[in-house]
């Protein structure tokens, strides 16, 4: 069974920095690209950020590109996106995504709650 | 950047009926390499995360019930409910995954009378 866990949200202030991981069980992980998509409270759905395979490359939005960065450790089946000059609209449940069928999300974790306030 | 309208932006049906949710698409979403196009549906029930319906715009992923069914192509796609259930109500996204950026639509919100 696919299994995608999220860990590492909280509280944190404007302009610091937070880095989330998900843990991936039940596949192959080194096979699939994976992907970040975030949910503002009580808003849709954004996508934040792709990873390749190995690593290699990486995929942003407007919004976060320069401040955030996805990264991999295949040995560990681990995804992460390191979060810097975090601001208050950076406020969401951050879901971690496996990506099939050349991008789609196919399976999700259950998210965890990041929330930027001073 | 391609930009995804969905409509309507709620609807309210009653149990049993056919419901038809609208997604648009500012470019083609249709790959001429392998004539797919590259829209994804999904459905999100209050207080829960996400959950894939339809990929390539009309294959069923895996474990969802007939009665969803996605079409279009191109630019122009919808998703039909049939026979819709209290169970459907729930927010249902579209998203293009055919260029970065990915964007999803802003959602219809479906709720029964």
């Amino acid at each position: 069974e696919v299994q995608l866990v999220e860990s590492g949200g909280g509280l944190v202030q404007p302009g610091r920095s937070l880095k989330l991981s998900c843990a991936a069980s039940g596949f192959t992980f080194s096979n699939y690209y994976m992907a970040w998509v975030r949910q503002a409270p009580k808003k849709g759905l954004e996508w934040v950020a792709t990873i390749s395979t190995s690593g290699s490359r990486t995929y942003y939005p407007d919004s976060v590109k320069g401040r955030f960065t996805i990264s991999r450790d295949n040995a560990k089946s681990s995804l992460y996106l390191q979060m810097n000059s975090l601001k208050s609209e950076d406020t969401a449940t951050y879901y971690c995504a496996r990506q099939d069928y050349g991008g789609y999300s196919g399976y999700w974790g259950q998210g965890v709650m990041v929330t930027v306030s001073s | 950047d391609i930009a995804i309208t969905q409509s309507p932006s709620s609807v309210a049906v009653s149990v049993g009926e056919t419901v038809t949710l609208s997604c648009k698409s500012s470019q083609s979403l249709l790959y001429s390499e392998n004539n797919k196009d590259y829209l994804g549906w999904y459905q999100q029930k209050p207080g829960q995360t996400p959950k894939p319906l339809i990929y390539w715009a009309t294959n069923r992923h895996t474990g969802v019930p007939d009665r969803f069914t996605g079409s279009g192509s191109g630019t122009d796609f919808t998703l039909i409910i049939s026979s819709v259930q209290a169970e459907d109500l729930a927010d249902y996204y579209c998203e293009q995954y055919f260029v970065y950026p990915f964007t999803f639509g802003s959602g219809t919100k479906l709720e029964i009378k």
